[in-house]
C-alpha cells in the first residue's frame, strides 16, 4: 500500500461541474502540497498546506489531520483545468527533506 | 527568466553511456531538489540540497547516481553507465527553504536505448 493514497485515479467531468479529487496518506506529515502537471508541460505548485483550508481563484484545498486526509476542489470546471493532479506529503524529522508523491488523478474537463 | 531552468530538454543516449544533466535554481533558493517521473509511475525523491550542508542522498537508486550542487546554485544529476530502465523525465526543483513552496524546473527526458 502506497503513503499516499489518491482519488479517483481518473476522472472526467463537464464543463462548469464541480470537482474534488481526494488525498490520503498513512504517515504523520509536516505538510501537503497540491501540484498541477498538464500534458507534456512542468509541474506547477498549487497549494502547500498544514492545516485548515486554503483557495486560491476557482481551486479550493483542505486539510484534516487527524484523519490524514486532503481535497482539492475546483469550482466552476473549465477545458483549462485538464490535467493531472498530485498529492504529496512532507514528513517529520529526518523525512522533512523530501516529498512522498501520490500517483496523480488524471482530470479531463470536456467543454 | 526567473524560473527554474533544466538542460538539456532531452536526452537520447545510449545504454553504458554517462549523462550529465543540468539545473539552475531560482537565485536565492537555497534548497534545490532531484526527482524522477518514470513513464505510467509517479515521481520519486533523488537526493536535496540545502546551503552548504550536507546532501540527503536517500533516493539515489544506485551508485551510478550522483549530483553535486556547485557554489550553492548551479546543480549537476550524473549517471553513470546508463541503463534502460534509467529512461524517464528528471525533475528539478528549488525553494526559498526547506519548508517552502517548491519551484519546478521543465525537466531533463532521458532515454536510454
Amino acid at each position: 500500500k502506497n503513503e499516499v493514497e489518491q482519488s479517483p485515479q481518473n476522472l472526467t467531468a463537464q464543463e462548469g461541474e464541480f470537482i474534488t479529487i481526494n488525498c490520503s496518506y498513512s504517515v504523520g506529515i509536516s505538510a501537503l502540497h497540491w501540484l498541477q502537471q498538464h500534458p507534456g508541460g512542468g509541474i506547477v505548485s498549487l497549494f502547500m498546506l498544514s492545516s485548515g483550508k486554503k483557495k486560491h481563484g476557482r481551486l479550493i484545498a483542505t486539510i484534516n489531520i487527524q484523519e490524514k486526509h486532503s481535497s482539492l476542489h475546483i469550482t466552476a470546471s473549465h477545458p483549462r483545468d485538464s490535467a493531472v493532479y498530485i498529492c504529496a506529503v512532507r514528513g517529520y524529522g529526518g523525512a522533512t527533506n523530501k516529498l512522498i508523491f501520490g500517483t496523480g488523478t488524471l482530470l479531463a474537463v470536456q467543454p | 527568466g526567473a524560473g527554474v531552468s533544466q538542460s538539456p530538454s532531452n536526452k537520447v543516449t545510449e545504454k553504458g553511456k554517462d549523462v550529465e544533466l543540468r539545473c539552475d535554481p531560482i537565485s536565492g533558493h537555497t534548497a534545490l531538489y532531484w526527482y524522477r517521473q518514470s513513464l505510467g509511475q509517479g515521481l520519486e525523491f533523488l537526493i536535496y540540497f540545502q546551503g552548504n550542508s550536507a546532501p540527503d542522498k536517500s533516493g539515489l537508486p544506485s551508485d551510478r547516481f550522483s549530483a553535486e550542487r556547485t557554489g550553492g546554485s548551479v546543480s549537476t544529476l550524473t549517471i553513470q553507465r546508463t541503463q534502460q530502465e534509467d529512461s524517464a523525465v528528471y525533475l528539478c526543483a528549488s525553494s526559498v527553504g526547506q519548508f517552502n513552496e517548491q519551484f519546478f524546473g521543465p525537466g531533463t527526458r532521458l532515454t536510454v536505448l
